[in-house]
């Protein structure tokens, strides 16, 4: 049981490339996040999604895009990719609402 | 939408002494609530969660988390700390979707 996964685990991108980070996961859960991780600031909410075809803004949306075409896949897109953007990214899944989040191991992305 | 404070960015303790990280919630009705651990270079993994049905939570690793109403907690503690304990430590809360607070930074001395 894989759990959650994500792709790829470490990227560096110039400024103003795009990319997309892929999150799966495979226990049928039906909500998903996207955050990012920087220090001292802990885990902010980008975007999540409530189920498949489903998507909602979180805290810090602006500069990203997601899409749930599939249940199990909830993907990140960044389309013009600046230095604001390096992070620890991490994927999540829950069942439902207010159960316990299961993550993915994190993407360190770096924006040159 | 809800969310959680913590207090203390960083906590310093001795081996075996008390460990206490704070939380405070925003909700005016009881809220889902959820501590997690994250060591190094890797994801978070759910310590323990309230979910009203009693208001002392048992963790794992000896971890356990007080719901108090009166003054919007779920302050998380163990009684005797231990090398491997050293971890970031986040609160967060189900609104239903989940925000975390900033994070606790254990430390333990030898």
């Amino acid at each position: 049981n894989a759990g959650v996964t994500q792709t790829p685990k470490f990227r560096v991108l110039k400024t103003g490339q795009s990319m997309t980070l892929l999150c799966a996961q495979d226990m049928n859960h039906e909500y998903m996040y996207w955050y990012r991780q920087d220090p001292g600031m802990g885990l902010r909410l980008i975007h999540y999604s409530v189920g498949e075809g489903t998507t909602a803004k979180g805290e810090v949306p602006d500069g990203y895009n997601v899409s749930r075409l599939k249940k199990q896949n909830f993907l990140l897109g960044l389309e013009s990719a600046a230095p604001s953007q390096t992070s620890v990214y991490f994927c999540a899944s829950t069942l439902t609402g207010n159960t316990e989040a299961f993550f993915g191991q994190g993407t360190r992305l770096t924006v040159v | 939408a809800q969310s959680v404070t913590q207090l203390g960015s960083h906590v310093s303790v001795s081996e075996g002494a008390l460990v206490l990280l704070r939380c405070n919630y925003s909700s005016s009705v009881p809220p889902y609530l959820f501590w997690y651990v994250q060591y190094p270079n890797q994801g978070l993994q759910l310590l323990l969660k309230y979910t009203s049905a009693a208001t002392l939570v048992k963790g794992i690793n000896g971890f356990e988390a007080e719901f108090k109403k009166s003054e919007t907690s779920f302050h998380l503690t163990k009684p005797s700390a231990h090398m491997s304990d050293a971890a970031e430590y986040f609160c967060a809360v189900s609104d239903p979707d989940m925000r975390f607070g900033a994070g606790t930074r254990l430390t333990v001395k030898p």
